[in-house]
C-alpha cells in the first residue's frame, strides 16, 4: 500500500533562518506531489506541484521553494523565513484527478 | 476562474441530529469534486469524491454528497452524526490545467454536542 511521509511535525525557527521540509511517497511510482500550506483558521492554499522529478510549478510568488530531486522526494525550502511563514505546511500526492488526495501528516511551523 | 465556497463556517448539531454541510463551486467544464475531513493537527482525509454517473456518492464513515449541476452544489450530509465527526470539513474541485491541481473551500468547523 502507499503510504507518505512528512516531516518534522513541529518546528520552531528565528526569522532570516533556512528551511527545509522533506516528503517522501512510499509503494507508488511517479506521483504528483504538492505541497499546500493551511494559516490558523483558513483553508489550504496551493504552494507547488509537480508532476514529474525536476518539474516544479509554483503558484504563489514568495520566498519559498521546491524541489524534485527523486521521484518519490519533494522538498519545501527557503533561504530566509519570514514571520508570514509560520503556518501548517501540508504535502499530499495523487494519480490524477479522479483519484483525489492523500495527504501527509503535515508540519507545523512557527517563525519567531 | 475556478473557486469553491463553503458558506458556513462553523456548524453546531446535537449528536445524533442529521449533518448537511454547504458546497458551491465555479467550474467552467465537468467538474471533479470532493470532500476531505481534518481532525485538529492532521492532514487530510478523503471522504468521497465524484466525477461523473451517479449523483449522489457514498463515502466513508457514514457520509454522502449530491451533486447538482443546476446549483453547482455538492452537499455533505449524514443521516445521524456521531461525537467523533467533530473536525474540520473541505470542499474540493479538482482542475486540469495541466498540473492536476486541487482548489480547495476555506472549510466548515462542525461542533456536535451532547
Amino acid at each position: 500500500s502507499q503510504t507518505i511521509h512528512q516531516w518534522p511535525a513541529t518546528l520552531v525557527q528565528p526569522v532570516g533562518s533556512p528551511l527545509s521540509l522533506e516528503c517522501t511517497v512510499e509503494g507508488t511510482s511517479n506521483p504528483n506531489l504538492y505541497w499546500y500550506r493551511q494559516a490558523a483558521g483558513r483553508g489550504l492554499q496551493l504552494l507547488f506541484y509537480s508532476v514529474g522529478i525536476g518539474q516544479i510549478s509554483s503558484e504563489v510568488p514568495q520566498n519559498l521553494s521546491a524541489s524534485r530531486p527523486q521521484d518519490r522526494q519533494f522538498i519545501l525550502s527557503s533561504k530566509k523565513l519570514l514571520l508570514s511563514d509560520s503556518g501548517f505546511y501540508l504535502c499530499a500526492w495523487s494519480r490524477g484527478q479522479r483519484s483525489g488526495y492523500t495527504f501527509g501528516s503535515g508540519t507545523r511551523l512557527t517563525v519567531v | 476562474a475556478q473557486s469553491v465556497t463553503q458558506p458556513d463556517i462553523h456548524i453546531t448539531v446535537s449528536e445524533g441530529a442529521s449533518l448537511e454541510l454547504r458546497c458551491n463551486y465555479s467550474y467552467g467544464a465537468t467538474p471533479y469534486l470532493f470532500w476531505y475531513v481534518q481532525s485538529p493537527g492532521q492532514g487530510l482525509q478523503l471522504l468521497l469524491k465524484y466525477f461523473s454517473g451517479d449523483t449522489l456518492v457514498q463515502g466513508i464513515k457514514g457520509f454522502e454528497a449530491e451533486f447538482k449541476r443546476s446549483q453547482s452544489s455538492f452537499n455533505l450530509r449524514k443521516p445521524s452524526v456521531h461525537w467523533s465527526d467533530a473536525a474540520e470539513y473541505f470542499c474540493a474541485v479538482g482542475v486540469d490545467t495541466g498540473g492536476f491541481k486541487t482548489i480547495f473551500g476555506a472549510g466548515t468547523r462542525l461542533f456536535v454536542k451532547a
